[in-house]
């Protein structure tokens, strides 16, 4: 069992309002992702942390913003929920040093509703 | 950057059949080939993986094969049971970004259903 975890797990909220979905990992990984999985299944990445103080830009254009302010937690903020920006949110994280092939730990997810 | 087709994108087995999925890859200089399963409510959790100097590995019901020179992988589920119905996804890392870390590119998903 991967120890990453996610809240809330449900959200439903009204346009206009400001949320942060939280991400927490306690296995002291450097790498931090967070995907958006759309009905269809396919996950997009929308951010990604090599680090503290490191945020990078996903393949998939987000209005959402990041912070890496402790190697633990890696929060998911938006200004201004909309209803296009109703999805489920997975966070993940994986070691950065080593080798190539570094599994990604992903945690349960946040299924936002933007009404 | 690298591309990772996944086909199909839904299949149902009766209980006892075998089940195969199948991933194709754009970037040869990939060598990491993971599978994700996802159940309801749950996120991806790695279930078998294998590197480019393989050609196939197995783990119980589970094995996966890779074909570098045709730049295809496969997913085989034998004997599958209904707790094997779950999303399944491939992926491939798709070369070097940054520090020196990898970016694992996945495919759309397979959606797997087992009949009792």
């Amino acid at each position: 069992e991967a120890d990453i975890y996610q809240t809330p797990r449900y959200l439903v909220i009204g346009t206009g309002k400001k949320i942060t979905l939280e991400c927490s990992q306690t296995m002291g990984h450097d790498k931090m992702y967070w995907y958006q999985q759309d009905p269809g299944m396919e996950l997009h990445l929308i951010h990604y942390s090599y680090g503290v103080n490191s945020t990078e830009k996903g393949d998939l254009s987000s209005e959402s913003t990041v912070s890496r302010i402790r190697t633990e937690h890696f929060p998911l903020t938006l200004e201004s929920a909309r209803p296009s920006h109703t999805s489920q949110y997975l966070c993940a994280s994986s070691e950065l040093w080593g080798t190539a092939d570094n599994e990604q730990f992903f945690g349960p997810g946040t299924r936002l509703t933007v009404l | 950057g690298e591309n990772v087709e996944q086909h199909p994108s839904t299949l149902s087995v009766q209980e006892g059949d075998s089940a195969v999925i199948k991933c194709t890859y754009s970037d040869s200089a990939s060598n990491y080939f993971p599978w994700y399963k996802q159940e309801l409510g749950k996120g991806p959790q790695l279930i078998i993986d294998i590197r480019s100097n393989v050609g196939e590995k197995k783990d119980q019901r589970i094995a996966v094969t890779l074909n570098k020179t045709a730049k295809h992988f496969s997913l085989h589920i034998t004997e599958t049971q209904p707790e094997d119905s779950a999303v399944y996804f491939c992926a491939a890392i798709g070369g070097v970004s940054g520090a020196g870390s990898y970016q694992l590119t996945f495919g759309k998903g397979t959606k797997l259903s087992v009949i009792p």
